[in-house]
């Protein structure tokens, strides 16, 4: 079975600081790891994704996130906030791309002004 | 980029009634589709897995009866609510697996309100 935890359900960072989202899974197989962000009301858009070639991959609006087996880890960050990047994120994790996704349970990243 | 679309994007109706909500996707062809519920406030929670030409597979706690899945061509999954009660109020997203790049793609959700 496939779970991910999500560390905090709330981050508020100021605008222009180090965004750090938090999120470990846990797999049987080699996963596939995913971020999305939701807006209100809105479906989800995918920011990036790990599918076993680089351990660090970049994504969408600056994110980027690094997978470390030993820490079962895939935390997103991101250098600098912006106030349009306050939103809810999710980690996700698959067994293969295109599958079933499991989903943590979401943080909501507030940015400050 | 790919697009998959819902429709209705929100609905009211009434108890007993039953909704239909379609799930398409418009510049590709999806092998696999899934769907999803979101409570207010909560994650994501796949309720089934929808392949084109067959059955669909429910997961654990999701009333098959309830919830009926069809797919009916490769680029078309509807999901009916039958005899809607309140507690089905969610919001429902479906996502589309291209069956070319194994990409998948989610639509911008179906907001479900039962009076």
């Amino acid at each position: 079975a496939q779970s991910v935890t999500q560390l905090g359900s709330h981050v508020s960072v100021s605008e222009g600081a180090l965004v750090l989202l938090r999120c470990n899974y846990s797999s049987s197989v080699p996963p596939y790891l995913f971020w999305y962000v939701q807006y209100p009301n809105q479906g989800l858009q995918l920011l990036l994704k790990y599918t076993s070639a680089a351990t660090l991959v970049k994504g969408i609006n600056g994110f980027e996130a690094e997978f470390k087996k030993s820490e079962t880890s895939f935390h997103l960050t991101k250098p600098s906030a912006h106030m349009s990047d306050a939103a809810e994120y999710f980690c996700a994790v698959s067994r293969q791309n295109g599958n079933k996704l499991v989903f943590g349970a979401g943080t909501i990243l507030r940015v400050k002004s | 980029g790919a697009v998959v679309s819902q429709h209705p994007s929100w609905v009211i109706c009434k108890s007993g009634t039953s909704v239909k909500i379609e799930c398409r996707s418009l510049d590709f062809q999806a092998t696999t589709m899934f769907w999803y519920r979101q409570f207010p406030k909560q994650s994501l929670m796949l309720m089934a897995t929808s392949n084109e030409g067959s059955k669909a597979t429910y997961e654990q706690g999701v009333e098959k009866d309830k919830f009926l899945i069809n797919h009916a061509s490769l680029t078309l999954s509807t999901l009916t609510v039958t005899s809607a009660h309140p507690e089905d109020s969610s919001f429902y997203i479906c996502s589309a697996t291209d069956r070319v790049s194994y990409e998948q793609y989610f639509g911008p959700g179906t907001r479900l309100t039962v009076t």
